[in-house]
């Protein structure tokens, strides 16, 4: 059975940290894995996409790891900001299938 | 410029009222998601469409039903809501529906059952 599993389930900061989101999956065969942002109240934005050949990419303060072999990803997020809180969703995308599987997400809260 | 768009925002329907939830796209995407929310769990996919071809998930309620008029109209209709379908729900597209095209969502309805 396909798995997305994240961790920490939650997370405080103080503004102008940084921090590390986890993601473990077990989703076969791998197609790409997503991390989406969703704001309290609203739909999950997309923040990066991972392919299987792919190691690092980052999109502004936001950079993803991925480790096919171990089936990890990350989610660094640098210098962080008031407009980080939110929940982080780890997306896994299967070849041929239209259903990505979902992680819970992580919801982080940064503090003044 | 908001490319889904769900209404209302806000539902508040009363136990075993009849309840639809709303859901347009301007993206012109083939498939179509329905997805159920509730605090701090992941979304749950309900059922979703490619093109016309409905697919419902296997432990989808039979009180949850869909309607897809065209591609730019999505409908989820609750038949007789309880007090467990209270949650966000979500409307998603893709473009083809494979990994490579990101899902769009919507900002949700949240739904409220007294």
């Amino acid at each position: 059975k396909n798995q997305v599993e994240q961790s920490p389930q939650s997370l405080i900061i103080l503004e102008g940290k940084n921090c590390t989101l986890q993601c473990n999956y077990t989703v076969s065969p791998f197609s790409n894995l997503r991390w989406y942002k969703q704001d309290t109240g609203r739909g999950p934005v997309s923040l990066t996409i991972m392919t299987f050949s792919e190691n690092t990419k980052s999109n502004g303060r936001y950079t993803a790891t991925l480790d096919a072999d171990t089936k990890q990803s990350s989610l660094h997020i640098t210098a962080s900001q008031l407009s980080d809180s939110a929940s982080y969703i780890c997306v896994v995308s299967s070849g041929g299938s239209y259903i990505p599987t979902f992680g819970r997400g992580t919801s982080l809260i940064v503090h003044p | 410029d908001a490319m889904v768009i769900q209404n209302p925002r806000y539902q508040v329907t009363q136990f075993g009222k009849p309840v639809t939830l709303s859901c347009s796209q301007t993206l012109n995407h083939n498939v179509m998601y329905w997805y159920q929310q509730k605090s701090s769990q992941a979304p749950k996919l309900l059922f979703h469409y490619y093109d016309k071809d409905f697919n419902n998930e296997a432990d989808t309620p039979d009180n949850f039903q869909s309607r897809r008029p065209n591609t730019s109209f999505c409908f989820l209709d609750i038949r007789s809501p309880g007090l467990g379908d209270a949650a966000m729900y979500l409307c998603a597209t893709s473009r083809d529906g494979t990994g490579g095209s990101p899902l769009h969502f919507g900002n949700g309805t949240r739904l409220t059952v007294t």
